[in-house]
């Protein structure tokens, strides 16, 4: 079956644009995580989503960052006037619920988001 | 709050040697372990899991894994590795009603032939 989706597969922009990246997880999972990647910072959790709900956005770096979920399924992570230090690899995972401790999350293979 | 420490950034050992990743976890109650592999260019991919039962788990690609919890550790293992192996390696943890994955700075395995 297809796997966690994600797109664009790289993205470069100006600084003080705004980008969406986009995922799409594996069907029927109703849990969907985003993280990022960054030299500096190692792999850094940013937002859970339970269905269309967001209960744990206490990753999200600032308030430039935003993402929703609709119809249970895709998810947009949008970073609006976008930094320098904004540049990294943004990773969405999926599940098949978040409270299922024993499922692990399965990932797509990222954004590469470069900001000039 | 957890984290995880992969004390080693880089481990190199000869094809056909065994192999071993290091992994110390720290956690308020218990811990539930994840190791994932990462390719070039690519996301991470489920090696195994321990959730709860036996000390030794395996996982894909013949890799294992050793939950100690007296020295809070959960060391990756492979009896003969492959060049194929060549890769970043990290650990993760998760705790009761905690969805999110804390994951180690990851351990860059390399294999020569």
């Amino acid at each position: 079956g297809a796997g966690v989706s994600q797109s664009p597969s790289n993205k470069v922009t100006e600084k003080g644009k705004d980008v969406e990246l986009r995922c799409d997880p594996i069907s029927g999972h109703t849990a969907l995580y985003w993280y990022r990647q960054s030299l500096g910072q190692g792999l850094e959790f940013l937002i859970y989503f339970q269905g269309n709900s967001a209960p744990d956005k206490s990753g999200l770096p600032s308030d430039r960052f935003s993402a929703e979920r609709t119809g249970g399924s895709v998810s947009t992570l949008t970073i609006q006037r976008t930094q320098q230090e904004d540049s990294a690899v943004y990773l969405c995972a999926s599940s098949p619920r978040g409270g299922m401790m024993n499922q692990p999350q399965h990932f797509g293979d990222g954004t590469r988001l470069s900001i000039l | 709050a957890q984290s995880v420490a992969q004390p080693e950034d880089q481990v190199n050992v000869a094809e056909g040697n065994p192999l071993t990743v290091k992994c110390t976890y720290s956690v308020s109650g218990n811990p539930y372990l994840f190791w994932y592999v990462q390719y070039p260019n690519r996301g991470l991919q489920f090696l195994l899991k321990y959730i709860t039962g036996d000390n030794l788990v395996k996982g894909s690609y013949g890799f294992e894994a050793e939950f100690n919890k007296s020295q809070t550790s959960f060391h990756l293992k492979k009896p003969s590795a492959l060049v194929s192996d060549s890769a970043l390696y990290f650990c993760a943890v998760r705790v009761l009603n905690d969805y999110k994955l804390s994951f180690g700075a990851g351990t860059t395995v390399t294999v020569r032939a």
